[in-house]
């Protein structure tokens, strides 16, 4: 899988959207990114992922650059429980021997009331 | 059940002491996985199962570690001769196949050995 960079800490203030960048400058054309959250002490949950269009779901936003080198998340309105560590992922789409998620240091967002 | 479900959910035991740990993956799901994630760090890759194929087991730390899932129902993470170092929490996961890479992570079991 490709390596990916993210920033190891953000804050934002409650109510506000958070942007959470990642760069995935190595990514190959049949790569997707995905976006993962952990809460202290909770198993990883997976928030919404992309490939080259950028896509939204209930939980978030994902924004893909048009050369896919770099993404951002976005949480709308964040809220205190959405305190966590985010990981971004790159992931070949068929498996085969690269099924595997490996999972970086990710960022601590941390929301402020 | 509506989510995968791991047992125990806490488990302290003594070196040299072995221990199972229990995965439930989501109904239907061919798909598992085990991970480790010791105090402070990222996660780790143990094994995968898929189906009725031969498992990767690219990731267990050495001999100590085995793991067994009957079909696509239960599986079993033991740990022979547990060493402090095992100290960790023991995530599993399921997804619906091998081309998603939605997996569904159960809480994890914390285990501790004195």
């Amino acid at each position: 899988d490709a390596k990916t960079t993210q920033p190891t800490s953000m804050d934002c203030a409650e109510g506000r959207a958070a942007n959470l960048p990642c760069n995935h400058s190595t990514i190959s054309g049949n790569e997707y990114v995905y976006w993962y959250r952990q809460i202290h002490s909770q198993g990883p949950q997976y928030i919404i992922h992309g490939l080259k269009n950028n896509e939204t779901n209930e939980m978030a936003s994902l924004i893909i650059t048009e050369d896919r080198k770099s993404s951002t998340l976005i949480l709308p309105h964040a809220t205190l429980r959405d305190t966590a560590v985010y990981y971004c992922i790159v992931r070949l789409y068929s498996g085969g021997s690269n099924y595997k998620l490996t999972f970086g240091k990710g960022t601590l967002l941390t929301v402020n009331p | 059940g509506a989510g995968v479900s791991q047992s125990p959910s806490n488990k302290v035991t003594e070196k040299g002491k072995d221990v199972e740990l229990r995965c439930d993956p989501i109904s239907g799901h061919t798909a598992l996985y085990w991970y480790r994630q010791r105090l402070g760090q990222g996660l780790e890759f143990l094994i995968y199962f898929q189906g009725n194929s031969a498992p990767d087991k690219s990731g267990l730390p050495s001999d100590r570690f085995s793991a067994e899932r009957t079909g696509e129902s239960v599986s079993t993470l033991t740990i022979q001769r547990t060493q402090q170092e095992d100290s960790a929490v023991y995530l599993c996961a399921s997804s619906s196949g091998p081309y998603t890479g939605e997996l569904f992570f159960g809480e994890g079991s914390r285990l501790t050995v004195l």
